[in-house]
């Protein structure tokens, strides 16, 4: 079955440091989705690629999808204390209705 | 989170014991998800749902059982729980018109002695 592999699996920053997680599934992704986390929360959709190559800014974060579709990262300039939470990434092969998860990147930020 | 409701929040269930949890939408979302999150395991689909009356296993369906009878209302039954079934079960609903965006309720706990 598909496989998405996400990586750190855990990063302490300082504030203000740059933080980065990285995605990689087995097979080629109609779309990636990210989403975020909040300690003792549910998972909050961030944003949705579906182009080769796409990369898409909100703010202080910057996603892309790599040009095979296989691979996404997602990447936080300057973290602040409100980024604390847990990314995960999710993917959707062609033809299929469900998303795969990643297992997730938990970011912690101290002041 | 979209009209998204998760009953019950919290409950501890001796081994053995039955259960149902429910998710409910106020919005018309034909697709329901439910999910179990699990430390570093991240969210494992385990059954779903792409429309009133139908259901289909996901990755980890073993030891569950599903309903939608109601377009609303999607439920997962354990009918006898088992330690490894301590959990977080979050139900997700999606709008197969929209970009796929995936809303989740705020969750369920669960824990098994």
């Amino acid at each position: 079955g598909q496989q998405v592999m996400q990586i750190p699996q855990y990063q302490h920053v300082q504030e203000g440091e740059d933080f980065t997680t990285y995605c990689n599934s087995s097979t080629t992704l109609s779309n990636i989705q990210w989403y975020k986390q909040r300690p003792g929360g549910h998972p909050v959709f961030l944003i949705q690629l579906v182009k080769s190559g796409e990369v898409k800014k909100q703010k202080r974060l910057t996603f892309q999808f790599g040009e095979a579709k296989k691979n996404s990262s997602l990447h936080i300039t300057a973290t602040q204390t409100t980024d604390v939470g847990t990314y995960f990434c999710a993917g959707r092969r062609s033809g299929y209705s469900t998303l795969t998860f990643g297992k997730g990147t938990m970011l912690l930020v101290s002041p | 989170n979209a009209g998204v409701t998760q009953t019950p929040k919290f409950r501890v269930l001796k081994t053995g014991q039955s259960m149902t949890l429910l998710c409910a939408q106020d919005m018309n979302h034909e697709y329901m998800y439910w999910y179990r999150q699990d430390p570093g395991m991240g969210l494992r689909l385990i059954h779903y749902s792409v429309g009133e009356g139908t259901t289909a296993k996901g990755e980890v369906p073993d030891g569950y059982n599903v309903s939608r009878l109601k377009k609303q209302n999607f439920l997962l039954g354990l009918e006898s729980a088992a330690p490894s079934q301590t959990s977080v079960y979050f139900c997700a609903i999606r709008d197969r018109v929209e970009e796929e965006t995936q809303y989740f309720g705020p969750g369920t706990r669960l824990l098994v002695l």
